[in-house]
């Protein structure tokens, strides 16, 4: 099965500094990487998204990058602003006959200090 | 719409107890999973249930079992409860057709088992 690893567990920044967080993947036919935000005592919420065929994408401050090749992805986000502060998770997912199948990694916590 | 909704949202058992966690949603989602949460160990897929009238087993299914009662409702039912089995737990949803794969995630149970 698949198995996702995500680096750092956690991240200290300032505020106005830029944060990335890596993941990589082990199966070769994940072709969906999600991204999800926690914060404090909540759900997880979908933050941005991308799929095999593209390289990267944006939305405000934060981007997604991803190399198939070395199956590994990351999540940028510039500016950070203390209402960044909480828990990233990555995950991969083959999708196959209409249902996708996620993969999580461990989390990042990542403290913008202000 | 209410989303993802899950009862009970805490719950303390005694080892060897039994019950049962609910989870609904009303946006017409055609999969929907059961993920623990447990701290430096990310979100772990339980079971999940590709579509109405199917489920599967995920990462982490023993001791656990799902029912699929329709396609808002998907349960988890714990037969005999066990201390490893104290943990957050998530019900999430997804549309997962028409190129959706958001999983949406409902508020969570927190389980302790004595």
């Amino acid at each position: 099965g698949e198995n996702v690893e995500q680096h750092p567990s956690t991240l200290s920044v300032q505020e106005g500094d830029s944060a990335v967080i890596k993941c990589t993947y082990s199966d070769s036919a994940s072709n969906y990487f999600p991204w999800y935000k926690q914060e404090l005592g909540k759900r997880p919420q979908l933050i941005i998204d991308i799929r095999s065929n593209v390289g990267e994408k944006k939305d405000q401050r934060i981007a997604v990058t991803l190399n198939k090749t070395a199956k590994h992805f990351s999540l940028h986000i510039t500016e950070t602003q203390p209402e960044d502060s909480a828990v990233y998770f990555c995950a991969a997912s083959p999708h196959s006959g209409g249902y996708q199948k996620v993969t999580f990694g461990t989390g990042t916590k990542l403290q913008v200090i202000p | 719409n209410a989303g993802v909704t899950q009862t009970p949202k805490f719950q303390v058992l005694k080892t060897g107890q039994s019950m049962t966690l609910q989870c609904a949603q009303d946006m017409n989602h055609n999969s929907m999973y059961w993920y623990r949460q447990d701290p430096g160990m990310g979100l772990r897929l339980i079971y999940y249930s590709a579509s109405e009238g199917t489920t599967d087993k995920g990462e982490v299914p023993n001791g656990y079992n799902v029912s699929r009662l329709n396609k808002r409702e998907f349960s988890l039912r714990l037969e005999s409860a066990a201390p490893s089995q104290t943990s957050v737990y998530f019900c999430a949803s997804s549309p997962s057709d028409r190129g959706s794969y958001e999983q949406y995630f409902g508020p969570g149970t927190r389980l302790t088992v004595t």
